[in-house]
C-alpha cells in the first residue's frame, strides 16, 4: 500500500493560537485527500475533501474559515486549525487516493491535537 | 445522505473463534467499500478493498463480501487471534467522499 506521512503526530497548543497539520503522500500522486476528525471511541467524521489545485469541499457544519485546507500539490495537503479552542482537541487524520473511481484510500497515522 | 452502519458495536470472543462483522449502507451507488483496522490512538490500516462490481475479496484469514443491491458487506475473520484485537471500520466510497461506519471494537482473549 501507499505510504502516507502525517506531521506532527502530537501537538499541544495554547487556546487562541493556530496549528498546521501536514499530510504527505510519499509514493504516489494523490489527486484527492480527505480530512477527518475522530473523538474518543467514535468513528471518523469527514470534515472536507480536497482535490489538487481546487478549493476544498467542506461537509455541512464544518467551518471553512476555522479549518483551512490547502491542497497545493499532488503530494501535500495541509489542515490549519485557526484560533484553536479546547473543544477543537481531537484526533485528526488524513486519507489520500487517486481520482479514479474505485481507487483505494490510504491513511496517515493521525495527529492528536490538544488545546490548553 | 449516505449512512454507514456497523453491527455489532463491540465483540468479545475467545481465541480461535470464527467471526463475522457487518456493515450496511443506505445508498447503493458506491464505487467501492474498504475495510480498515485501527489500533487505539493509531491510524488506519487498509485490510481489504472490494470494488462495486465485485462480490468478495480474500486476504489470509480475512474474507470480505459485498452485496451492493442490499447495501451490505461482511468481514469474516477465521481462527481469531489476540493480535486481531482492534477496531474494524468499513468505509464506503462514492463520488468524492469516503464515509465511515462507527466501527466494531473486537477483543480476542486467550
Amino acid at each position: 500500500g501507499a505510504v502516507v506521512s502525517q506531521h506532527p503526530s502530537r501537538v499541544i497548543c495554547k487556546s487562541g493560537t493556530s496549528v498546521k497539520i501536514e499530510c504527505r503522500s510519499l509514493d504516489f500522486q494523490a489527486t484527492t485527500m480527505f480530512w477527518y476528525r475522530q473523538f474518543p471511541k467514535q468513528s471518523l467524521m469527514l470534515m472536507a475533501t480536497s482535490n489538487e489545485g481546487s478549493k476544498a469541499t467542506y461537509e455541512q457544519g464544518v467551518e471553512k474559515d476555522k479549518f483551512l485546507i490547502n491542497h497545493a500539490s499532488l503530494t501535500l495537503s495541509t489542515l490549519t486549525v485557526t484560533s484553536a479552542h479546547p473543544e477543537d482537541s481531537s484526533f485528526y487524520i488524513c486519507g489520500v487516493t487517486r481520482a479514479s473511481p474505485g481507487a483505494e484510500a490510504f491513511f496517515g497515522q493521525g495527529t492528536r491535537l490538544t488545546v490548553v | 445522505k449516505q449512512e454507514v452502519t456497523q453491527i455489532p458495536a463491540a465483540l468479545s470472543v475467545p481465541e480461535g473463534e470464527n467471526l463475522v462483522l457487518n456493515c450496511s449502507f443506505t445508498d447503493s451507488a458506491i464505487y467501492n467499500l474498504q475495510w480498515f483496522r485501527q489500533d487505539p490512538g493509531k491510524g488506519l490500516t487498509s485490510l481489504l478493498l472490494i470494488q462495486s462490481s465485485q462480490r468478495e475479496q480474500t486476504s489470509g484469514r480475512l474474507n470480505a463480501s459485498l452485496d451492493k443491491s442490499s447495501g451490505r458487506s461482511t468481514l469474516y475473520i477465521a481462527a481469531s487471534q489476540p493480535g486481531d484485537s482492534a477496531t474494524y471500520l468499513c468505509a464506503v466510497a462514492f463520488y468524492n467522499k469516503l464515509i465511515f461506519g462507527a466501527g466494531t471494537r473486537l477483543a480476542v482473549h486467550p
